[in-house]
């Protein structure tokens, strides 16, 4: 069974400091990434899309990604309090066009 | 671009009744996908339709099903309503390619009672 695990947190940091999310796949055939935000009672809003290893920069957003270690990253710089959301990580491979989520981890960030 | 949109966004109903939910994808998304999220269970898959056609199933009694139309609009209907239904019950859409982008709704949240 195709599984992705991240720590449920809360993952708590200051203001302006790196947050960093981590997550880990189970199906070595995974080949698309992706990492949603979900405010409290909003939907999951797509913020990042990976596929290749390596890192990806997109503003205060860097993922990464190592396929060896079936593992993905997500880092938050200069960390917002409006970046308080849960974070949830997702694994696609081919074949399924249905990606697995994790349960999502929790960040707070506080003034 | 309009984003998908999702109708009703909140439903009350009682124990036993049906429910149909909407959901209109983003234009030229031909994949729908359907989610139920709980706290306690997170997001769990329900079906996926492309070119009106279940292609993908997950692991929900037969009292789920969906439909999609010619024009990729979806609806979902859940029979017999249980109070474990009440959720919050997302559809998501996407491009027929290989990198399986998702892009959410704003969810409909149905509480049985």
């Amino acid at each position: 069974q195709k599984e992705v695990e991240q720590n449920s947190g809360p993952l708590s940091v200051p203001e302006g400091a790196i947050a960093s999310l981590n997550c880990t796949y189970s199906d070595r055939g995974s080949q698309s990434f992706f990492w949603y935000r979900q405010y409290s009672g909003k939907s999951p809003e797509l913020i990042m899309s990976i596929y290749s290893n390596g890192d990806k920069e997109d503003g205060r957003f860097t993922a990464q990604l190592n396929k060896a270690s079936q593992y993905v990253s997500l880092l938050i710089r200069d960390s917002q309090p409006s970046d308080s959301a849960t974070y949830l990580c997702a694994a696609a491979s081919g074949g399924s066009y249905i990606p697995t989520f994790g349960r999502g981890t929790s960040l707070i960030v506080h003034p | 671009k309009a984003g998908v949109t999702q109708t009703p966004r909140y439903l009350i109903k009682t124990r036993g009744q049906q429910v149909t939910l909407s959901c209109s994808p983003i234009s030229g998304h031909r994949s729908v996908s359907w989610y139920q999220q709980t706290p306690g269970q997170g997001l769990q898959f329900l079906f996926e339709y492309f070119s009106e056609t279940q292609r993908n199933k997950g692991n929900f009694p037969g009292r789920f099903s969906g439909r999609q139309f010619s024009n990729s609009r979806s609806e979902m209907n859940v029979s017999t309503l249980e109070l474990g239904d009440s959720a919050l019950y997302l559809c998501a859409s996407s491009l027929p390619s290989a990198d399986y982008e998702q892009y959410f709704g704003p969810g409909t949240r149905l509480t049985v009672t």
